[in-house]
């Protein structure tokens, strides 16, 4: 139980255009969502926390108007990179708590490529 | 501050040997939650185990097991009997209770430690 499906798993996108990218809770209500960015052998840093139907919270240094997140219900959570620049270029993953001890499930990614 | 240091940023073990993933964490939170997941070259997260700060006995699952050392904020993840697949990038988080609000419960990661297994 607990899956969270992410899509696509990779995109490459050209300069100045918008990528979206999809969190499907597939058997469980996820009411939070955790957005993650990850350079190469690096950490997971967190971008922003969304809660259905309420608007997601950024942490500090992440540009809400670049990085568009919406949760509209309580299975769909979406990222949308806006005017994407190649340093934008990253692993996107996203989180979502459920009741199970380990408390969190994990979309598997994804790798975005801005050329 | 950091609040999950992992100082190992690589570590080596010979297969069938045991290996030791070094963590710290810092919280003045009485009610966290420790974790530890694995992650593989295809990036995927995949939860090893986890201890709870009220916990009294380590954590245990299969060949990994955690050993939590309250008053020196430590929380080792030691893998027991290598295998060639269980290398991978390592990583420890802390979850918080903290006061609510609409971060609550979010993961804080370490900076990973990856784990080469040598046949």
């Amino acid at each position: 139980g607990a899956v969270v499906s992410q899509h696509p798993s990779r995109v490459i996108c050209k300069s100045g255009t918008s990528v979206k990218i999809e969190c499907r809770s597939l058997d469980f209500q996820a009411t939070t969502m955790f957005w993650y960015r990850q350079f190469p052998k690096q950490s997971l840093m967190l971008m922003a926390t969304s809660n259905e139907g309420s608007k997601a919270t950024y942490e500090q240094g992440v540009e809400k108007d670049k990085f568009l997140i919406n949760h509209a219900s309580l299975t769909l959570s979406t990222l949308t990179v806006t005017s994407a620049h190649p340093e934008d270029s990253s692993f996107y993953i996203c989180s979502a708590r459920w009741t199970g001890l380990n408390g969190y499930t994990f979309g598997s990614g994804t790798r975005l490529t801005v050329v | 501050a950091q609040k999950i240091t992992q100082t190992q940023p690589g570590m080596f073990v010979q297969e069938k040997e045991a290996v030791t993933l070094d963590c710290t964490y810092d919280t003045s939170d009485p009610s966290y939650g420790l974790f530890w997941y694995k992650q593989p070259s295809s990036g995927e997260m995949i939860f090893l185990i986890y201890q709870g700060s009220y916990d009294q006995q380590n954590a245990t699952e299969g060949r990994y097991s955690l050993n939590f050392q309250k008053a020196r904020k430590s929380a080792n993840l030691v893998i027991s009997a290598s295998q060639l697949g269980d290398s991978a990038m390592y990583f420890c988080a802390m979850r918080e209770s903290g006061a609510g609000g609409t971060s609550y419960g979010k993961l804080t990661f370490g900076q990973g430690t990856i784990l080469t297994v040598h046949p």
